[in-house]
């Protein structure tokens, strides 16, 4: 098993243009998730999906948009990327909540 | 809401025994995770507690008291690789296995 997989490790963007953040899980978890991390913070949750076709806000979903069209795959997409949204982006997915298994993060610089 | 506090730095001495504590706030209680994240690295999951008391993972061991809203961490004969750093977490109150992060603990370990 891959576990959970993200593309790409690192990424430059000028501000003002969009991307994809690839994530697949192969473990056929329901739940999945996306977190920022900041220097010196903790995880901050952007989006989550409980199942494929139901995705809801977190605490930071500003500027980021979301699809679950299958089990495996959960995308996370910048509209028109800021400065502010220079950080660590982490997939997650779960079977049960409190043991989340995380992709190895993708570190995005918008300039 | 949810908060938790922990300390943002904890040193200590090779083979020694270290504790990072956790104290927290949150409307719904569901249990405390506790992850380790090297630098650079994905955080992984370390022990969860959904009741009082002590969980034992080999040389880590988890705390909790519900009645204090308080857990701990606790990491026995320390080695060098355990140096990272460390995060406790709760489930939120959305029914959904969203884990709201605490801002984490930075242990360095010393010869």
């Amino acid at each position: 098993n891959a576990g959970v997989t993200q593309t790409p490790k690192f990424q430059v963007l000028k501000t003002g243009q969009s991307m994809t953040l690839q994530c697949a899980q192969d473990m056929n978890h329901e739940y999945m998730s996306w977190y920022r991390q900041d220097p010196g913070m903790g995880l901050r949750l952007i989006h989550y999906s409980v199942g494929a076709g139901i995705t809801d806000q977190g605490e930071v979903p500003n500027g980021y948009n979301v699809s679950r069209s299958t089990t495996e795959d959960f995308p996370l997409r910048l509209l028109s990327a800021a400065p502010s949204q220079t950080s660590v982006y982490f997939c997650a997915s779960s079977e049960t909540g409190f043991e989340q298994y995380f992709g190895p993060g993708t570190r995005l610089t918008v300039t | 809401g949810q908060s938790l506090e922990q300390p943002s730095e904890v040193t200590a001495v090779e083979g020694a025994i270290v504790q990072i504590n956790c104290t927290y706030q949150t409307s719904g209680f569901y249990g405390l995770s506790w992850y380790q994240q090297h630098d650079g690295g994905a955080p992984t999951f370390l022990s969860y507690n959904a009741l009082d008391g002590l969980e034992e993972t080999g040389r880590f061991s988890s705390f909790l008291s519900r009645s204090d809203s308080y857990g701990y961490l606790l990491l026995q004969e320390l080695q060098m690789k355990d140096s990272a750093s460390y995060f406790c977490a709760v489930r939120d109150s959305t029914g959904a296995n969203n884990l709201f992060f605490g801002t984490g603990t930075r242990l360095t370990v010393i010869p």
